[in-house]
């Protein structure tokens, strides 16, 4: 069973900083993986999407990355912002059971101003 | 853009009672699921539909059922409601072909059962 880990559980940040939220998984046989923001209270926003066959997905001041052999995926912040404090998690599409996700229990990230 | 709605967002019921959850999308998708998201136990799978009147158990379905009478509406159903059901529940809608697979979820419905 596939299982998702996130580390850190918390982080917090002096804004301007770069940083990298980590993301593995244990059956590296993956379809995708995708990186969501939550907000206190709120859903979940996708944030980026990388296909098994991709090693990295940029949007704005995010780069996601994907090294399927290590069971691996880093999300990088470019600048931070107080903006950008939220909960980020990961979820990985299984092959097998292509229409479910497993999810990380996400890091919880501070950036103060 | 994609739009997943739940009807209710802040929901308070009694012990025993039936527990209707709503989630409607817009943009024709064949899967849809519920999720619920406790603390310390992250998003939890309870069911999903990858058709209409088509449904699949996810990892926790125990106490609850779903309908999928159209295509873009898709029902979590509690029959008879207990405290440990009290959590917020996420419904989420995805293409098994377009925009990647990327999922889509809606802003939860928070249910305290008293």
């Amino acid at each position: 069973k596939q299982e998702v880990t996130q580390i850190p559980a918390a982080l917090s940040v002096p804004e301007g900083e770069n940083l990298v939220l980590n993301c593995s998984f244990t059956d590296s046989a993956i379809y995708n993986l995708q990186w969501f923001r939550q907000d206190p209270g709120k859903g979940l926003t996708s944030l980026l999407l990388i296909q098994s066959s991709q090693r990295e997905q940029t949007s704005g001041r995010l780069n996601a990355s994907l090294d399927k052999s290590s069971g691996r995926s880093t999300l990088y912040i470019a600048a931070s912002q107080p903006g950008d404090s939220a909960t980020y998690l990961c979820a990985v599409r299984g092959v097998g059971s292509a229409r479910q996700l497993t999810f990380g229990s996400g890091t919880q990230l501070t950036v103060l101003p | 853009d994609v739009k997943v709605t739940q009807s209710s967002r802040y929901l308070v019921k009694r012990t025993g009672e039936k527990v209707f959850l709503e989630c409607v999308q817009d943009m024709d998708h064949e899967n849809m699921f519920w999720y619920r998201q406790d603390p310390g136990l992250g998003l939890r799978l309870i069911y999903f539909s990858y058709d209409v009147k088509m449904k699949e158990k996810g990892d926790i379905p125990e106490g609850y059922s779903v309908s999928r009478e159209k295509k873009e509406r898709f029902s979590l159903i509690l029959e008879s409601a207990s405290t440990n059901q009290t959590s917020m529940y996420l419904c989420a809608s995805s293409s098994p072909t377009g925009s990647g697979n990327t999922i889509y979820f809606g802003e939860g419905s928070w249910l305290t059962v008293v």
